[in-house]
């Protein structure tokens, strides 16, 4: 079963608007750890930011923002004012506390974010 | 630059053939991570070394072993290679064993079987 689900698989926007690509996990434990990575065209994977499940402080770096809702099981990434830079695959990743889960990031699918100029 | 690096970056090779792709952690990270990307299934979760030691194992086909030397540089092989095996490999590594923190990404290796 998918434990991460990235519903839109593509986003185009104009330059200066604003983005966001939503995130939904599922885990039955209570302690696990979120993340966002983003995939530029030239295919590293750049890590974001990493949440811990009992912190659900909405988190706020330059123009990107995060906002954590366990009650949603969500954790959503905002991109404001986008810029063509932000054009690439943004993954949402889950990493559960379980023995033989440790380490082990599940991605989602991904969100292609386009940004013309 | 994560620190991460893995060699080679691209490699070509025929159905039948067996590779070897390296890949070294960030200085001070005990934990590597292996993970395949491709087209039909995504980023999947191969295998996580901590310390030379195996800790977990995700979706990782027979044909395919990994290691973790004492200098905690890892080697994933893949033999028996089939057109199905071309993808994008990554290797990660973190500080931790525990999944607590950050997985950082080498730039991967691209893999054509042909």
């Amino acid at each position: 079963a998918q434990k991460v689900t990235q519903a839109q698989t593509e986003i185009s926007v104009v330059e200066k608007e604003d983005v966001t690509l939503d995130c939904v996990y599922e885990t039955r434990d209570t302690t696990y750890y979120l993340f966002w990575y983003k995939q530029p065209p030239s295919g590293e994977l750049v890590f974001l930011i990493r949440r811990n499940s009992f912190d659900e402080q909405n988190e706020i770096s330059g123009r990107y923002s995060w906002n954590f809702q366990k009650s949603t099981s969500s954790f959503n990434f905002t991109i404001t004012a986008s810029q063509v830079v932000d054009s690439a695959v943004y993954f949402c990743a889950l990493s559960e506390a379980l023995t033989d889960s440790w380490g082990k990031l599940q991605f989602g699918a991904g969100t292609q974010v386009v940004v013309t100029p | 630059d994560s620190g991460v690096t893995q060699t080679p970056k691209h490699l070509i090779t025929a159905t039948g053939q067996r590779v070897t792709l390296r890949c070294s952690p960030r200085s001070g990270d005990l934990s590597v991570y292996w993970y395949q990307q491709s087209l039909d299934q995504g980023l999947q979760f191969l295998i996580h070394y901590y310390n030379g030691e195996e800790r977990a194992k995700g979706n990782i086909l027979e044909r395919f072993s990994a290691q973790q030397f004492p200098d905690l540089h890892s080697e994933l092989n893949l033999s028996s290679l089939e057109l199905g095996d071309s993808a994008l490999y990554f290797c990660a590594s973190s500080v931790d064993g525990q999944g607590k923190y950050e997985q950082y990404f080498g730039p991967g290796t691209r893999l054509t079987v042909t």
